[in-house]
């Protein structure tokens, strides 16, 4: 089983629909990272977790510690937000991060 | 505010070379991390350097080796290139590398492996 877990794998949706990207993981973490990452590979630091819910803009993220699960939710999507996100937890064992497969995402107009 | 710069952002290579990645960080950032990105493995931690030290390391074979200078700049080192190094290699800077601090990264350097 891996550390870092997400649904969906990929997920495909029209614009203006409301998104939710699940993420659970099994090690102990002192934080957790939203990561979104376009084609061609750049990746964009979204949102840092250690507990509660956090928002900017259309994007909100919540992290329930003792369930070991956040997620990321996009309101009104747009096809600019068609890209890949990842979950990465930093590990309290390793100390480092651990990444989550992440989320293709396709917004339709 | 420059960002996290990568050179080259591309590289053909073939086996038994050796290979080595640069990465500039932001500014005042400290801590480097370096990342390999397979379709197969994800994202992978390969190590962390601050202060020219290096904090922590992933679980890679010795052929993967890195340094920071001075000035926060990291190289990154793969020797005796195998097929299955063919990757996007990312870096990404943080001001000391704590978990609850940004990570800022680079665009990559493809690395393809003949």
């Amino acid at each position: 089983k891996n550390e870092v877990e997400q649904s969906p794998q990929n997920l495909t949706a029209q614009e203006g629909e409301f998104i939710t990207i699940n993420c659970s993981y099994s090690v102990g973490i002192s934080a957790l990272h939203w990561l979104q990452q376009h084609p061609g590979g750049g990746i964009v630091s979204l949102f840092m977790l250690s507990s509660g819910k956090k928002k900017h803009g259309r994007l909100i993220a919540t992290i329930n510690i003792q369930e070991k699960h956040s997620s990321l939710h996009i309101t009104a999507s747009h096809p600019r937000d068609s890209a890949v996100y990842i979950c990465a937890v930093f590990s309290n064992y390793g100390q480092n991060f651990v990444f989550g497969p992440g989320t293709r995402l396709s917004v339709l107009p | 505010k420059a960002g996290v710069t990568q050179t080259p952002r591309y590289l053909i290579k073939t086996r038994g070379q050796q290979v080595t990645l640069s990465c500039s960080p932001i500014s005042g950032h400290r801590s480097v991390s370096w990342y390999q990105q397979t379709p197969g493995q994800g994202l992978q931690f390969l190590f962390e350097y601050f202060s020219e030290t290096q904090r922590n390391k992933g679980n890679f074979p010795g052929r993967f080796s890195g340094r920071q200078f001075s000035n926060s700049r990291s190289e990154m080192n793969v020797s005796t290139l195998e097929l299955g190094d063919s990757a996007l290699y990312l870096c990404a800077s943080s001001l000391a590398g704590h978990s609850n601090q940004p990570q800022h990264f680079g665009d990559g350097t493809r690395l393809s492996i003949l």
